[in-house]
C-alpha cells in the first residue's frame, strides 16, 4: 500500500540534543512538507520542499533543519537552537505543488522534552 | 492576508444529530479550500476540498460542505452523526502563487454522544 511513514511515533528530546525525525513516502511525490501542531492551534508549516535537492522556510522554521536528498525522504531535523520543540510533528506530500493539490499526511511524532 | 476562522474549538451532538462545523476564510484571491479530519494521535485524513466548480462539494462518510462566497464561508455538515464520527475537524484555505501551502483554522473538536 502507498502511504506516508514517520518514525519514531514518540521520541524524547535531552536539553542540548538535536534530534531527527523521519519521514518516508511511496507516493512518488515531487512535494513534501513538515508542520508542527500544538493544542489548541492548527498547523503551521516548518518547511517544505517542492522537488529533490530544494527545499524552502516555511513560517517557523528557526531551530529547525531538512534535507531532500531523495525523492521518497524528507527528514526534520530539530535542533537545540529550537527552545521549545514539545509539539507533534506532521510530515505530508502532495504529487505536484500546484495550489490546490491535495496534501497527504503521515501519522506523525511527538517530540517530548526530558 | 489570508486566514481560516473556526467558529467553536469544541461542538457536541447526540448520535443521529446534524452535525454543523462552521468555517470562514479571508482571501484576496478565489479560494481553494479543505476539509481534514484528525483521529487522536493520528494524521489529518483529507474529507473534501473545493477547487472551482460545483460550490456543494461531497466527501467521505457522508459529510458535505457548501462554499458561500459572499459569506466567505466553507461549512461542513453531517446530516445524522454517528459515534465514529468523534475527531478534530481542520478547516484550510490554499494560498495563491507560489506553491501549495495551506493555511489551517485551529480546530473544531466534535465530540458524540449516545
Amino acid at each position: 500500500d502507498g502511504g506516508i511513514t514517520q518514525s519514531p511515533k514518540y521520541l524524547f528530546r535531552k536539553e542540548g540534543q538535536n534530534v531527527t525525525l523521519s519521514c518516508e513516502q511511496n507516493l512518488n511525490h515531487d512535494a513534501m512538507y513538515w508542520y508542527r501542531q500544538d493544542p489548541g492551534q492548527g498547523l503551521r508549516l516548518i518547511y517544505y520542499s517542492q522537488i529533490v535537492n530544494d527545499f524552502q522556510k516555511g513560517d517557523i522554521a528557526e531551530g529547525y533543519s531538512v534535507s531532500r536528498e531523495k525523492k521518497e525522504s524528507f527528514p526534520l531535523t530539530v535542533t537545540s537552537a529550537q527552545k521549545n520543540p514539545t509539539a507533534f510533528y506532521l510530515c505530508a506530500s502532495s504529487r505536484g505543488d500546484a495550489r490546490g493539490e491535495t496534501q497527504y499526511f503521515g501519522p506523525g511524532t511527538r517530540l517530548l522534552v526530558l | 492576508a489570508q486566514s481560516v476562522t473556526q467558529l467553536g474549538s469544541h461542538v457536541s451532538v447526540s448520535e443521529g444529530a446534524l452535525v454543523l462545523l462552521r468555517c470562514n476564510y479571508s482571501s484576496s484571491v478565489p479560494p481553494y479550500l479543505f476539509w481534514y479530519v484528525q483521529y487522536p494521535n493520528q494524521g489529518l485524513q483529507l474529507l473534501l476540498k473545493y477547487t472551482t466548480g460545483a460550490t456543494l462539494v461531497k466527501g467521505i462518510n457522508g459529510f458535505e460542505a457548501e462554499f458561500k462566497k459572499s459569506e466567505t464561508s466553507f461549512h461542513l455538515t453531517k446530516p445524522s452523526a454517528h459515534m465514529s464520527d468523534a475527531a478534530e475537524y481542520f478547516c484550510a484555505v490554499s494560498l495563491s502563487g507560489g506553491y501549495n501551502k495551506l493555511i489551517f483554522g485551529a480546530g473544531t473538536r466534535l465530540a458524540v454522544h449516545p
